[in-house]
């Protein structure tokens, strides 16, 4: 069966510190990739998307970026945090076509202070 | 361009009272629907999922949604409120042509003893 790791569960870290997130899945291949972000009180904003290696759309122009690096690897990190980068963080993966739903990782509670 | 409207962002309830919480989208192509169940400091579970099969889609934990095409709604149900329930649930729509999920801004859901 396809599973998704997403760590750290929780980070604090402190502004201008750089940044780096990790999500991987298993049990699938050439899977999409999702980083999506919730501020507090907030829904979901996507932030970035992968349809294979390499392969990066940005939604939401920001101090943040994202790789993929390995099939089923997507990294999410930031050179120099901002206060405004925290929330929780978190990565999802589907299979195409997409009518299968979107499957989540458990998120990252990132504080930056 | 497709969208996701969740109607109230917070819905409160007794527990055993009917829990009704609602989903329009807006879209000129047939959709893939689906709830997700969202408890504090979690990842997103999916609830349920139409996939243009039976307009009626039975999930866990009781709940089940009525795909609408005439009303474009999918609304999510279920007879009777648990304590259990109390969590975030978002709605979201897919298209088979799109790599990008569209979700609503999410409804809390409150069940009060």
């Amino acid at each position: 069966s396809q599973t998704i790791h997403q760590w750290p569960a929780t980070l604090v870290q402190p502004v201008g510190s750089p940044l780096s997130l990790e999500c991987t899945v298993e049990g699938t291949s050439n899977p999409n990739l999702y980083w999506y972000r919730q501020a507090a009180g907030r829904g979901l904003q996507l932030l970035f998307y992968s349809v294979g290696i390499g392969q990066i759309s940005s939604e939401v122009p920001q101090n943040l970026s994202a790789s993929r690096p390995q099939d089923r690897q997507f990294i999410l990190s930031s050179k120099k945090l901002l206060l405004s980068d925290s929330g929780f963080y978190l990565c999802a993966w589907s299979g195409t076509p997409n009518n299968y739903g979107y499957t989540f990782g458990s998120g990252t509670r990132l504080t930056v202070v | 361009a497709q969208s996701v409207t969740q109607l109230g962002s917070h819905v409160s309830v007794s527990e055993g009272a009917l829990v009704l919480l609602r989903c329009n989208y807006s879209s000129s192509v047939p959709p893939y629907l689906f709830w997700y169940v969202q408890y504090p400091n979690q990842g997103l579970q999916l609830l349920l999922k139409y996939t243009s099969a039976a307009t009626l889609v039975k999930g866990i934990n009781g709940f089940e949604a009525e795909f609408k095409k005439s009303e474009t709604s999918f609304h999510l149900t279920k007879p009777s409120a648990h304590m259990s329930d109390a969590a975030e649930y978002f709605c979201a729509y897919a298209s088979g042509g799109s790599y990008i999920p569209t979700f609503g801004r999410g409804t809390s859901l409150i069940v009060h003893p």
